[in-house]
């Protein structure tokens, strides 16, 4: 079945680094603009980053801009984002989600990885 | 930079109508995505271009988006409706996608 799979959260300190992937499988990943989004506790929803399907164009959210990197390996099915320069606030929940018709709206999401950022 | 604005709680009785807003300057303009999310679970989309559904998604939800508000509405409202609901947009002048800050949605 379609799914999306995030890994790579963990507890990091302020200023380090992290990469989180996500192994997309059920559908045809090359195909598809896909995005990050993130949840801080007991908080809404955030927009972080989206690759095109052809890894064309990128573009950030004004948070995280600078810091973050995303990218994607379209031969094996992964999307990445990388984080640097990690703050206490980017703490949250790192969701996957696959963009339909982009810019349209997100129809597939994985289960997420925890992110915390402590000293 | 976009705003959209969504009222923090919506309480409805079972069986009633619910109607959750968000509100955007010439939002009608727009294309409006709905999620719902349940407490620790991802969003789920439940409406998508303003009125469209995915599959799965029960004809009781149905979305419209005019002027500045969309709305989400919910007939009949269920136990099972409970959660958070998001709408979501692109905006075209900042190539960033925005969500509301979120609804809750309390059954009765």
């Amino acid at each position: 079945q379609v799914q999306l799979v995030e890994s790579g959260g963990g507890v990091v300190q302020p200023g380090r680094s992290l990469r989180l992937s996500c192994a997309a499988s059920g559908f045809t990943f090359i195909n598809y603009g896909m995005h990050w989004v993130r949840q801080a506790p007991g908080k809404g929803l955030e927009w972080v980053a989206v690759m095109w399907y052809d890894g064309s164009h990128e573009y950030y959210g004004d948070s995280v801009k600078g810091r973050f990197t995303i990218s994607r390996d379209n031969p094996n099915n992964t999307l990445y984002l990388q984080m640097n320069n990690l703050r206490v606030d980017d703490t949250a929940v790192y969701y996957c989600a696959r963009g339909i018709d982009d810019p349209g709206a997100f129809d597939i999401w994985g289960q997420g990885t925890l992110v915390t950022i402590s000293s | 930079s976009y705003v959209l604005t969504q009222p923090p709680s919506v309480s409805v009785a079972p069986g009633q109508t619910a109607r959750v807003t968000c509100t955007g300057n010439n939002i009608g303009s727009k294309s409006v995505h709905w999620y719902l999310q349940k407490p620790g679970q991802a969003p789920v989309l439940v409406v998508y271009d303003d009125s469209d559904r995915p599959s799965g998604i029960p004809e009781r939800l149905s979305g419209s988006n005019s002027g500045n508000t969309a709305t989400l509405t919910i007939s009949r409202v269920e136990a099972g409706d409970e959660a958070d609901y998001y709408c979501q947009v692109w905006d075209n002048s900042s190539d960033h996608w925005l969500f509301g800050g979120g609804t809750k949605l309390t059954v009765l």
